[in-house]
């Protein structure tokens, strides 16, 4: 596709109960980056891919949170067990290549409500 | 992490233009600059970006400062659609993941 796709747009859940969030990359590019915007301008890298490989996941944290991306599948970030502090919106990002002149495309995120 | 600095926010009167500022003393030589913008409730989108040279494309222009130290990113004609929030970007050519820093929000007022 042209753009980056993410579903759903709104997700609610219940602290402790599982979020699975979605995002198919524009169709030819080999990276794939999550972030969390949790206050009005603040933007937190999680992870990013390069195809189906964690290409760096310094920002996610180690426990509640996993991500894949797989083979003709859109890439997914779960989290078990969420909590209130996990309510956020959820951008993914991809490019074509992995160098600084490259653009990052981003889909319109997921917002995330735990309550 | 190269750091930005920007404003908070800003105004601009409608069809006037606007030149919305950005330090970034600690660039280094390999750093791209890098312009995004968030429309509300919508995520970032390529504005512009540049290395050394000024830049020109039909949403705005970049201009740069000749030590890359800061940069200016200009939209020649505000109009309400422009209301956003600005973050300028260090980007090197490890091309990891961005660091946005707090943004600008633009108001446009008409």
């Amino acid at each position: 596709g042209e753009e980056v796709a993410q579903t759903p747009k709104h997700l609610v859940r219940g602290e402790g109960q599982k979020a699975k969030l979605y995002c198919a990359p524009i169709k030819g590019h080999s990276y794939v980056f999550w972030y969390q915007q949790v206050l009005k301008n603040e933007f937190k890298f999680l992870i990013s891919f390069q195809n189906e490989n964690v290409f760096d996941e310094t920002g996610m944290p180690k426990e509640r949170f996993s991500a894949k991306c797989l083979p003709n599948s859109p890439c997914s970030l779960e989290i078990q067990a969420t909590k209130l502090e996990d309510s956020a919106v959820y951008f993914c990002a991809s490019n074509k290549r992995f160098r600084g002149r490259n653009i990052q495309y981003f889909g319109a995120g997921t917002r995330l409500s735990v309550l | 992490d190269a750091k930005t600095t920007q404003p908070n926010s800003m105004e601009s009167n409608e069809e006037e233009p606007v030149h919305l500022p950005c330090n970034h003393s600690t660039i280094s030589g390999t750093d791209y600059i890098h312009w995004y913008r968030q429309l509300p409730s919508q995520g970032p989108e390529y504005v512009i970006h540049g290395l050394t040279s000024n830049v020109n494309n039909r949403m705005a222009s970049l201009a740069i400062a000749e030590d890359r130290k800061s940069s200016t990113l200009i939209l020649h004609r505000a109009t309400l659609r422009d209301a956003a929030v600005y973050y300028c970007i260090l980007r090197d050519t490890t091309g990891n993941q961005f660091y946005f820093g707090t943004g600008t929000s633009l108001t446009v007022i008409p």
